[in-house]
């Protein structure tokens, strides 16, 4: 199985809603990524998870919390979205945090913040 | 700072002929380079990689070119085929912090013509 399954794939929301994306992967990767993606843009990361633990986050704001609840799941909490939000949100895992940066992405959530 | 670039921002191929997607950086402590295939909808797929000690790798009819002086990478498909019209994002990765960070350029769309 080589496969990181995201949920949902097309989600809208309002700016005072709160909803979750969610991934998921059962090849024994041990870190996890979010990355933002916009329209013509390249992928940018926004959180890291290594072993379960957060280890980076590149100054996100609190408007999106990530959770690992295990080793193979992976959760962006959302709330207070702003319209500047939407965008295609990524999860990706890989062996350890330490590697080439092979990275295996999932199919993406669409977001859109009316 | 754009540290990795495709200034190509889309090529056009016929079926058989050979493509040739170009890359370049600026950060010489790079010690990776990829190279990841979108299709709409879908999150970026692996496709082949080099170490920053090698200066070609080739997996079928993909190939990768480094040139480190010229600070500038290529990949090379022969034959191209319709299947292969994608976005291909060009990415280098380093360590940061006890983290290997990947950093992608902007994308080449490739759209080969039967």
């Amino acid at each position: 199985d080589t496969e990181v399954t995201q949920t949902p794939k097309h989600l809208v929301m309002g700016m005072t809603n709160k909803k979750s994306l969610k991934c998921e992967q059962h090849m024994g990767h041990r870190a996890m990524y979010w990355y933002k993606q916009k329209a013509k843009k390249p992928p940018e990361l926004m959180f890291v998870y290594s072993y379960e633990k957060l280890s980076i986050n590149e100054s996100v704001p609190s408007r999106f919390s990530p959770e690992c609840p295990n080793s193979s799941l992976l959760n962006l909490h959302l709330h207070a979205l702003q319209p500047e939000d939407s965008a295609l949100y990524l999860c990706a895992s890989s062996q350890d945090w330490q590697g080439s940066g092979k990275l295996f992405f999932g199919s993406g959530t669409q977001l859109s913040v009316l | 700072d754009q540290q990795v670039k495709q200034n190509s921002p889309s090529l056009s191929v016929q079926e058989g002929r050979i493509s040739i997607l170009n890359c370049d950086y600026t950060n010489s402590m790079f010690d990776y380079f990829l190279w990841y295939k979108k299709y709409p909808a879908e999150g970026p797929t692996f496709l082949i990689s080099i170490s920053s000690i090698k200066d070609k790798n080739e997996d079928g009819r993909f190939t990768v070119f480094l040139n480190k002086s010229a600070k500038h990478l290529s990949l090379h498909i022969v034959p191209s085929q319709p299947g292969d019209s994608a976005v291909y994002f060009c990415a280098a990765s380093a360590r940061s912090g006890g983290y290997q960070k990947v950093t992608f350029g902007t994308g080449t769309k490739l759209q080969v013509i039967p």
